[in-house]
């Protein structure tokens, strides 16, 4: 069974560019949660989607944006990169609400 | 907001040792927990699980205790070997969506 799956690995971009990370999650799961991952901050809660509706939103500015498609996958995008984005973003399926997750490896955005 | 905290920061045990790693959690509300272990580049791997109706939970060579009371959260690795080197995280999670909050994390080293 094909675990969590995240495109690209790395990602470099320049500052007030725009990303996109991509999310597959495992076959059945419908809930998808995003994470940032940074050494001062640690495991930062962006979204969680469940059936294409956003259902919690972390305290992230309105630069972060995600959304599910009708397959599960999800996308995240960062709009106006700053520095600070620099982070591992990690996603997350879970088969329900109230489980725990499977993390994919996650994507290590560097912005310069 | 939430906060989960970790003892120590570091920890190093000596193979075939046990290990115990430590959490506090701030939500009394909290009831679901999870222990996820994270290798360098890689994303957190689920450990173990327990919901706030039990004070603990075994699994292989794991066992996750819950002390409600004091608003902690231990996680025992029994027999210690060097592949278990890595950082823990618990994670806590309050009604219902799958927002976790995620403590700093304790690295564990192994020494053969």
């Amino acid at each position: 069974k094909a675990g969590v799956t995240q495109t690209p690995r790395y990602l470099i971009k320049t500052r007030g560019q725009q990303v996109t990370l991509s999310c597959s999650p495992i076959s059945g799961h419908r809930s998808v949660s995003w994470y940032q991952q940074t050494p001062g901050q640690g495991l930062q809660f962006l979204f969680e989607y469940f059936s294409e509706t956003q259902r919690n939103k972390g305290n992230f500015p309105g630069r972060f944006s995600g959304r599910q498609f009708s397959n599960s996958r999800s996308e995240m995008n960062v709009s106006t990169l700053e520095l600070g984005d620099s982070a591992l973003y990690l996603c997350a399926s879970s088969l329900s609400l109230n489980y725990g997750y499977t993390f994919g490896s996650g994507t290590r955005l560097t912005v310069v | 907001g939430e906060s989960v905290g970790l003892h120590l920061p570091t920890l190093s045990v000596q193979e075939g040792d046990n290990s115990i790693i430590n959490c506090a959690y701030s939500n009394s509300a909290s009831d679901y927990f999870i222990w996820y272990k994270q290798e360098s580049g890689k994303g957190p791997q689920f450990i173990i699980d327990i919901r706030s109706n039990m004070d603990k939970r075994q699994g292989q060579r794991v066992t996750v205790l819950l002390n409600k009371t004091v608003k902690h959260l231990s996680l025992q690795i029994a027999a210690t070997q060097p592949g278990d080197s890595a950082v823990y995280f618990c994670a806590e999670k309050t009604g219902t969506g799958n927002q976790f909050y995620f403590g700093t994390g304790t690295s564990l080293t192994v020494i053969p």
